[in-house]
């Protein structure tokens, strides 16, 4: 039921792009990214619905196959503070959305 | 605002001792979550409340009793404390299902 993340970690040069990849074995409701920084909170970034595209950050974008019960989180020219771990926290369909079960997460590092 | 405030932020109990966690939102949000999260793993949801009056078991329930107390406070208490409790828990709200997360700064438990 855990969604699967992939990759684990990434490293990237500043101004690099990166995608992170979440899929789930059941039917999904939606999808919620959430970025978490070393000591603190997670931090909501963007839900999606129903295969649509939301774009939360200017540089953040995300998708949603619903099909695939796939999202895919799209982070372009990245700068030093997209340093964290990334989760994304899918709700089914089964449970009609009424809560989140989050992925290991994705350790993303952006270097000068 | 205050956002989701959590108390206490740190605790160190003995194995059997109880405890209750306490937290509470200001912005007027309908559901309330408690995750735990262990080194190197995502967030797994412990018990839940989609509204006021209500509370549903999560993923890892056992050991664990809640009270939703009123629409702003949600509590998370610890009967007889094991160290396999040891980890961070996170309170959060939502405004309803379609919505994102709000988590609170998280209270670090060490039971030894």
């Amino acid at each position: 039921q855990q969604p699967v993340q992939s990759p684990q970690a990434v490293i990237l040069r500043e101004g690099e792009d990166a995608v992170i990849n979440c899929s789930s074995s059941k039917a999904l409701y939606s999808v919620h990214w959430y970025r978490q920084k070393h000591g603190e909170a997670p931090v909501f970034l963007m839900i999606l619905l129903k295969g649509g595209e939301q774009k939360g950050h200017e540089k953040i974008s995300a998708s949603f196959n619903e099909k695939k019960q796939q999202s895919s989180l799209y982070l372009t020219a990245s700068q030093l503070s997209y340093s964290g771990t990334y989760f994304c926290g899918t709700a089914l369909k089964e449970t009609s959305g009424s809560r989140l079960t989050f992925g290991e997460g994705t350790q993303l590092t952006v270097n000068p | 605002n205050a956002g989701v405030t959590q108390t206490p932020k740190f605790q160190v109990l003995k194995t059997g001792q109880s405890m209750t966690l306490q937290c509470a939102q200001d912005m007027n949000h309908n559901s309330m979550y408690w995750y735990r999260q262990d080194p190197g793993m995502g967030l797994r949801l412990i018990y839940y409340s989609a509204s006021e009056g209500t509370t549903d078991k999560g993923e890892v329930p056992n050991g664990y009793n809640v009270s939703r107390l009123n629409k702003r406070e949600f509590s998370l208490r610890l009967e007889s404390a094991a160290p396999s409790q040891t980890s961070v828990y996170f309170c959060a709200s939502s405004r309803q299902k379609d919505y994102g997360y709000t988590f609170g700064s998280g209270t670090r438990l060490t039971v030894v």
